[in-house]
């Protein structure tokens, strides 16, 4: 059965510290990997994706990594911000899969705090 | 990126009335669409997925009848929800997509739907 799942469950840091979030999967055959980062009340919005030949991406303060040996994904947030605050979801895309490609984790929940 | 729009926002509604969802792909053509349902502290879960054209392909468990989904356009989908009732309460999320099933989906702002 395709799964995602995505650890820690919710996460509190300190305003200027890095966090680190993971997911691992069982999708397959594997397609691409992407990060979203959801605040509360608002749709997904994309940080990352990576397919199976990418180990790394970063866009910005957010640097996404994927071990597709081991199925395995981080993202990892540096200087965090208060505006970080949300739920970032791990999805990952099952290659030709008929109508549900898309396998969703639960997210992680992130409080950043002052 | 491609943005998505959602209209309205949120609605709150009485149980036994329907209501309309529009989803709109504002800077492309959107092949196809997707909705999804979202409740507090869980994934999104796929209710159905739409091609302009033709007849929406619903996910097993949701009630074709009851959630209408019309993809009239490349740029406009809508989802209606006939007869809600409270259980129906629920963050509707639609996506876009302007190639196959495994292209990049774009996600809407999302509709939070309150029946009492």
């Amino acid at each position: 059965k395709n799964q995602v799942e995505q650890s820690p469950q919710s996460l509190i840091i300190l305003e200027g510290k890095n966090c680190t979030l993971q997911c691992n999967y069982t999708v397959s055959p594997f397609s691409n990997l992407r990060w979203y980062k959801q605040d509360t009340g608002r749709g997904p919005v994309s940080l990352t994706i990576m397919t199976f030949s990418e180990n790394t991406k970063s866009n910005g303060r957010y640097t996404a990594t994927l071990d597709a040996d081991t199925k395995q994904s981080s993202l990892h947030i540096t200087a965090s911000q208060l505006s970080d605050s949300a739920s970032y979801i791990c999805v990952v895309t099952a290659w030709n899969s008929g109508n549900t490609p898309l396998v969703f984790g639960k997210g992680t929940r992130l409080s950043v705090i002052a | 990126g491609a943005v998505v729009s959602q209209h309205p926002s949120r609605v709150i509604c009485k149980s036994g009335t329907s209501v309309k969802i529009e989803c709109r792909s504002l800077d492309f053509q959107a092949t196809t669409m997707f909705w999804y349902r979202q409740f507090p502290k869980q994934s999104l879960m796929l209710m159905a997925t739409s091609n302009e054209g033709s007849k929406a392909t619903y996910e097993q468990g949701v009630e074709k009848d009851k959630f209408l989904i019309n993809h009239a356009s490349l740029t406009l989908s809508t989802l209606t929800v006939t007869s809600a009732h409270p259980e129906d309460s629920s963050f509707y999320i639609c996506s876009a997509s302007s190639g196959g099933l495994s292209e990049t989906q774009y996600f809407g702002p999302g509709t939070r739907l309150l029946v009492l």
